[in-house]
């Protein structure tokens, strides 16, 4: 079974300061991985695909990189509407999906 | 633009029925797949299941035999049909547009809270 585990649990942080969330998978990730962002009283919103690949509107300061087992998901340079939860997100077969359990972003 | 609003969600005692409803527009609705994600306080975000648009499906263990998942191509609409609820099946339950290319969910609804108490 898939299972990815995000570090930190909580990521106290400056506006502008570059900051990098890591997501480990318990096994080798072969396809695909996507980053969400969610706000309090908010869905999830898509950021990153297939690893490092921006969704549409999505920042430029928002990066993603990594292969096989460790991944990260980086801002260059937080704005104060970057402050939320980012969860990483792996589609394998057992389960379909697999979700982190989020990093929050915290000022 | 592509809109997802879900319906439906409420307030169940344990081993009761509801039915969450999601209308979308926006987008070719035969050209995806849906899914069904849950967010809860203890577990985080958990997909549930997900309906082709050959209304093949599939569910994560723990509600198999419990919850069908439904499509109407007619009114571009999912559901999630949700029987035997569990204390455990509480949750904020998302709809969200499947895009198996890229293996995301690329647009999701607003949510909708089921609450299982007796």
């Amino acid at each position: 079974e898939a299972v990815l585990t995000q570090s930190p649990a909580t990521l106290y942080v400056s506006p502008g300061e570059r900051v990098t969330l890591s997501c480990r998978a318990s096994q080798r990730v072969s396809g695909f991985l996507a980053w969400y962002q969610q706000k309090p009283g908010q869905a999830p919103r898509l950021l990153i695909y297939d690893t490092s690949n921006r969704a549409t509107g999505i920042p430029a300061r928002f990066s993603g990189g990594g292969s096989g087992t460790d991944f990260t998901l980086t801002i260059s340079s937080l704005e104060s509407e970057d402050f939320a939860v980012y969860y990483c997100q792996q589609r394998s077969n057992r389960p379909r999906d697999a979700f982190g359990q989020g990093t929050k972003v915290e000022i | 633009q592509v809109q997802l609003v879900e319906s439906g969600g409420g307030l169940v005692k344990p081993g009761g029925s509801l039915r969450l409803s999601c209308a979308t527009s926006g987008f070719i609705f035969s050209d995806y797949y849906m899914s069904w994600v849950r967010q809860t306080p203890g577990k985080g975000l958990e997909w549930v299941a997900y309906i082709t648009a050959w209304n093949y499906t599939r569910y994560v263990d723990s509600v198999q035999g419990r919850f069908t998942i439904s499509r109407d191509s007619a009114k571009k609409s999912v559901s999630l049909q949700m029987n035997s609820l569990r204390v455990e099946d509480t949750a904020v339950y998302y709809c969200a547009r499947d895009d198996i290319k890229r293996g995301v969910f690329d647009y999701w609804g607003q949510g909708a809270l089921v609450t299982v108490s007796s």
